[in-house]
């Protein structure tokens, strides 16, 4: 079976722009969440979608937003990128909205420039 | 409050063991253990739950002292594979909906 998949893998974008990430859970799984991971420090968590519902925020600016499709698949899009949102943007899936283990994709290297 | 994970790092020799500490100033309902290497995705360990239950399906153990609000991963007779970064990511209610806060991380190297 397919882990989660995301895509693009890598991408450079220029300060002002804007981006959309993209995840496919695990076959199965209804649960997606995005983190934010900079380099040298752990994930830093942004959203939490359950049968496309918002389910969890996490202290990240407005410029940040995300949805979940009928097919459990996300987007997270972030607007007037800065140079700070130069990261790693991992999604995960898990089975159910509630300590379930929670499984990675390879995740999206964004660098703006 | 992100959990503080100790030490920062540690290399070890091909079978050797090590002790990977992850504490919290705040009560737990979880603990979730990540190996990470370079360039890859978090790679689940362990899943620890408050009363005990422990869920993981690799040959590494771990623990978590409620009382404490702290939980040890055990790297034992270690391998060259267990390189990498390891984070614990804590959740504070069973409701927190997969929001995991991630500790700073461990470095791990296993020299031949």
């Amino acid at each position: 079976d397919a882990g989660v998949t995301q895509s693009p893998t890598h991408l450079i974008k220029t300060r002002g722009q804007q981006v959309t990430l993209r995840c496919s859970p695990i076959s199965g799984h209804k649960s997606v969440s995005w983190y934010q991971q900079v380099l040298g420090q752990g994930p830093q968590f942004i959203f939490q979608y359950y049968e496309k519902e918002e389910r969890g925020r996490g202290n990240f600016p407005d410029r940040f937003s995300a949805r979940q499709f009928p097919n459990y698949s996300s987007e997270l899009n972030v607007n007037a990128l800065l140079l700070g949102d130069s990261a790693l943007y991992l999604c995960a899936s898990s089975s159910g909205p509630n300590i379930y283990t929670i499984y990675f994709g390879e995740g999206s290297w964004l660098t703006v420039v | 409050q992100q959990p503080v994970q100790s030490p920062q790092a540690v290399i070890l020799r091909e079978g050797e063991d090590a002790v990977i500490n992850c504490s919290s100033s705040k009560a737990l309902y979880s603990v979730h253990w990540y190996r990470q290497k370079h360039g890859e995705a978090p790679v689940f360990l362990m899943i620890l739950l408050k009363g005990g239950e422990q869920k993981g399906h690799e040959k590494i153990s771990a623990s978590f002292n409620e009382k404490k609000q702290q939980s040890s991963l055990y790297l034992t007779a270690s391998q060259l594979s267990y390189s990498g970064t390891y984070f614990c990511g804590t959740e504070a209610t069973e409701a927190a909906g997969n929001k995991l806060t991630f500790g700073g991380g461990t470095r791990v190297l296993v020299k031949p």
